[in-house]
Formats: C-alpha cells, structure tokens, sequence
C-alpha cells in the first residue's frame, strides 16, 4: 500500500527566507506526485505535479519541487517566501491505474515578518 | 470562467436533521468527489463518481449520502445518522486519463451542529 508522509506539522519562517516542505512517500513504482496549497478558509489548488522526466518541476506562484527517488521525496521549495504564502499545503501521490490520490496530512505555514 | 461551486458556504444543522450541501462543475470532469476535512486529520474521503448514475464509498461513508444525476452535479446530504458533522466539506473533481491527474476543488462548505 502507497503512503505520503509530511513530517513537519508546523513550519515557520520569516519573510523573504528560502522555504522547503518535506514530502516522503512509499510506493513500489514511480509515483505522480503533486502538491496542493489550502488558504484559510478555501478550497485546495494545484500547485505543481510530476508524472516522469525532469526531476525538477515548476509550479504556480514561484514554487518548485524535485522528485528524488533514491530518498522516496518530492520536496516543494521556494526560494523567498511572501507573506500571503502563509497557507497549509498538501503532498499527494498517485499510484498506476487509480483516480484516487493519498494525500498527506499537510504542513502548516507560518509567516513572520 | 470553468470551475466548482459549493454551496452553501456556511450551513448550520439541528440534532436529527438532514442537511444536503450542493456541488456544480463545469469544467466537463466525468470525476467528483466529496472529502470531510478536520483539523489536523487532513483529508478523508466521503464519496466519489467516476461516472454518471454511479458513485462509490470512501473511507467514511457512513451518515453520509450522494447521487449522480447529471455530469455536473454531486450533492451529498449529511444524514442524521451522521453524528459528527461538523466539519469542512471540500467537493472536487478530475478530468479522464493520467494526464488529467490532479483535482479542481470547491471553496468549500463549513457545516455546524447547533
């Protein structure tokens, strides 16, 4: 069985301070992976996914991530963190042949500035 | 503009009372699906719909409700066996096809038991 683990609950950081949000998962095959950003409040949004080829893949709002499959992660990075990032975001993996994702149980983003 | 509306976005229910939260799309998705969201829990799975006339459970089924009349409608009602429905709901759905892997979610809808 496939599984995504966010080891970090909280993360904290000061305005325009790099940031990176750990995502690990277990699964057999190469994965899809995705991460999704959750504003107070709001629904999720697609910030970026990885299906195969360049490890490293760009998203929406200055986000990045890049899949290592010898350390089973697929870290989302930024390099300068904004006040409205403050968020709770979400790692989800895909398996082969199925429409539905596990998600991880989300890191929580805080702000300072 | 394509997306998802639930609503309503805040929904208070009274002990013993059936409640149904709307979700419309139209992005032409054959999937839906309905999540419960606590804090600290993440996101659990309710129910889903690949197509039209069919739906299945999720881990969480139980007090729960849905059907799939039409492509773009997936309402779920929070039945009064349901015993704890305070929660958010998120509705989203999915395109066909790996490539269309990822959803498109709702804004939401915040229910509360009074």
């Amino acid at each position: 069985a496939q599984s995504v683990t966010q080891p970090d609950i909280h993360i904290t950081v000061s305005e325009g301070a790099s940031l990176e949000l750990r995502c690990n998962y277990s699964y057999g095959a190469t994965p899809y992976l995705f991460w999704y950003v959750q504003s107070p409040g709001q629904g999720l949004q697609l910030l970026l996914k990885y299906f195969s080829g360049d490890t490293l893949v760009q998203g929406i709002k200055g986000f990045e991530a890049e899949f290592k499959r010898s350390q089973s992660s697929f870290n989302l990075r930024k390099p300068s963190v904004h006040w409205s990032d403050a968020a709770e975001y979400f790692c989800a993996l895909y398996s082969g042949g199925s429409y539905i994702p596990t998600f991880g149980r989300g890191t929580s983003l805080i702000v300072h500035p | 503009d394509g997306g998802i509306t639930q609503s309503p976005k805040y929904l208070f229910r009274k002990e013993g009372q059936n409640v149904t939260l709307s979700c419309e799309q139209n992005l032409n998705h054959d999937a839906m699906y309905w999540y419960r969201q606590d804090p600290g829990q993440g996101l659990r799975l309710i129910y889903y719909s690949q197509i039209v006339n069919d739906f299945q459970k999720g881990d969480i089924a139980e007090g729960y409700s849905v059907s799939r009349e039409k492509k773009e409608s997936f309402p779920l009602t929070v039945t009064s066996a349901q015993k704890n429905p305070t929660a958010f709901y998120l509705c989203a759905s999915s395109g066909a096809g790996a490539l269309n892997y990822g959803y498109t979610f709702g804004s939401g809808t915040r229910l509360t038991v009074v």
